[in-house]
């Protein structure tokens, strides 16, 4: 299957300051790539829908200003969030599909737990 | 909206089956799918059901009924690794998926 990779997988900062996040498509060109954040024992909850080329797509209540996307090459997007405070500690998850293919499959990075200070 | 309706929690024992039911609501519809997600970990797809019936896929199958909004995922012959969270999951607009709250299983030796 295609591999998401997703980088760092841990980071710490502290309130205030911000923090990039990478989301790689290893072995296929993903247009479209998934942003979602997971609180513990909670589910997971779409972000926004970064589109390589474009504006992010965010759903409703997520701030743009605060959690910036770049979706500039078909094989990586990036989530920076931006003035960080200890509400943002959670854990970031990206995915992305292959193309052409409608299996129902979402393929998820690693994953990159926040913690701020 | 979509809203999906899974148990919160469910134990069982080595050897044993267990089902997970969902039930959704969809402004439209194109398939079920389960994922897995271990503590700490990303979710990992398991299965798919975009028509009515049965998958079955090793010691897991996924149920789906249209007319019922309702589908479940089945895990035979478990064991002490199948601890973790279960998640329904649909597809919505631009092929984003939206998750159910998730089903915590916890498998007793």
């Amino acid at each position: 299957g295609a591999v998401v990779s997703q980088h760092p997988s841990w980071v710490i900062c502290k309130s205030g300051t911000s923090v990039k996040i990478e989301c790689r498509s290893l072995d296929f060109q993903a247009t479209t790539m998934f942003w979602y954040r997971q609180f513990p024992k909670q589910s997971l909850m779409l972000m926004a829908t970064s589109n390589e080329g474009s504006k992010a797509t965010y759903e409703q209540g997520v701030e743009k200003d605060k959690f910036l996307i770049n979706h500039a090459s078909l094989t990586l997007s990036t989530l920076t969030v931006t003035s960080a405070h200890p509400e943002d500690s959670s854990f970031y998850i990206c995915s992305a599909r292959e193309p052409d293919r409608d299996t129902g499959e979402l393929f998820f990075g690693e994953g990159s737990r926040l913690t701020v200070l | 909206g979509q809203s999906l309706e899974q148990p919160s929690e469910v134990t069982a024992v080595e050897g044993a089956i267990v089902q997970i039911n969902c039930t959704y609501q969809t402004s439209g519809f194109y398939g079920l799918s389960w994922y897995q997600q271990h503590d700490g970990g990303a979710p990992t797809f398991l299965s798919y059901n975009a028509l009515d019936g049965l998958e079955e896929t090793g010691r897991f199958s996924s149920f789906l009924s249209r007319s019922d909004s309702y589908g479940y995922l089945l895990l035979q012959e478990l064991q002490m690794k199948d601890s973790a969270s279960y998640f329904c999951a649909v597809p919505i607009s631009a092929r984003q998926l939206t998750f159910g709250s998730g089903t915590q299983l916890t498998v007793l030796p």
